[in-house]
C-alpha cells in the first residue's frame, strides 16, 4: 500500500529555471494539500483541492502554481525558481469529512529543494 | 488567527522514562487534532487522531488527551526507548478553515538517551 508518493525526493534547481511537483495517493482521498516546511516557520500551507479540477490558495501560493487534472494526482509547479523556494515540500491527502467527525491526513515522505 | 504552541520545543529524557509532550491551541471550534511523527529528513507519520467529542485516544505506549474548551492535548509516551527519538508534531482542523486545512505547532524534539 504505497499511500502517499512524491517524485522526485531530492532536486537542485537554479535561479529562474522551473519545475513540477508529483503527488500521487492511491487511497481515493477528495481532499489533497501542499506544504513547505522552513526551519522556525513550521508547516505552511501553499495550495490545497477539494477535489478533481479544482485547486485553491492556501497561507503561501505567491510563486506558485498547482493542477488536480487527475483525482489521484496533485502537481505543484514553480515557474522561475528563487532562492526563498528552497524548503521540504510535503504533499497530503485525506477524505472528504463525514459530518462532524474529521477525517485523517496522510502525508507523503518529502521533496527537499534546493534552489541556488 | 489559530496559533497552535508545542512546549517544550526540545526534550531530552533517560530511556524507561514517560514522555509528556504539550500542544495547545487558541481557537477551541476544531474537528479534530492530529498527533504526528517526524523522523530527520523524513515525513510526517500519523500517530493519532482525535475527534473534538473524544477525550482520548490510545494506541499501543501512545495516549492523547484532549480538552477542547482549555485548548490543550497532551500525549504520552509511556516506557520511553532511543527508538522514539524524533520530532512530535500537533495539528489541528478548525471547522472554519477554508478546505479544512491543518494548522500546526512548532514541533517538540525528542531525545531518548539509552
Amino acid at each position: 500500500n504505497a499511500g502517499v508518493t512524491q517524485t522526485p525526493k531530492f532536486r537542485v534547481l537554479k535561479t529562474g529555471q522551473s519545475m513540477t511537483l508529483l503527488c500521487a495517493q492511491d487511497m481515493n482521498h477528495e481532499y489533497m494539500y501542499w506544504y513547505r516546511q522552513d526551519p522556525g516557520m513550521g508547516l505552511r500551507l501553499i495550495h490545497y483541492s477539494v477535489g478533481e479540477g479544482t485547486t485553491a490558495k492556501g497561507e503561501v501560493p505567491d510563486g506558485y502554481n498547482v493542477s488536480r487534472l487527475k483525482k489521484q494526482n496533485f502537481l505543484l509547479g514553480l515557474e522561475s525558481a528563487a532562492p526563498s523556494q528552497t524548503s521540504v515540500y510535503f504533499c497530503a491527502s485525506r477524505e472528504k469529512r463525514q459530518g462532524k467527525l474529521g477525517t485523517e491526513a496522510f502525508f507523503g515522505q518529502g521533496t527537499r529543494l534546493t534552489v541556488v | 488567527k489559530q496559533e497552535v504552541t508545542q512546549i517544550p520545543a526540545a526534550l531530552s529524557v533517560p530511556e524507561g522514562e514517560n514522555l509528556v509532550l504539550n500542544c495547545s491551541f487558541t481557537d477551541s471550534a476544531i474537528y479534530n487534532l492530529q498527533w504526528f511523527r517526524q523522523d530527520p529528513g523524513k515525513g510526517l507519520t500519523s500517530l493519532l487522531l482525535i475527534q473534538s467529542s473524544q477525550r482520548e485516544q490510545t494506541s499501543g505506549r501512545l495516549n492523547a488527551s484532549l480538552d477542547k474548551s482549555s485548548g490543550r492535548s497532551t500525549l504520552y509516551i509511556a516506557a520511553s526507548q532511543p527508538g522514539d527519538s524524533a520530532t512530535y508534531l500537533c495539528a489541528v482542523r478548525l471547522i472554519k478553515a477554508a478546505g479544512n486545512k491543518l494548522t500546526f505547532g512548532g514541533g517538540t524534539r525528542v531525545l531518548v538517551k539509552p
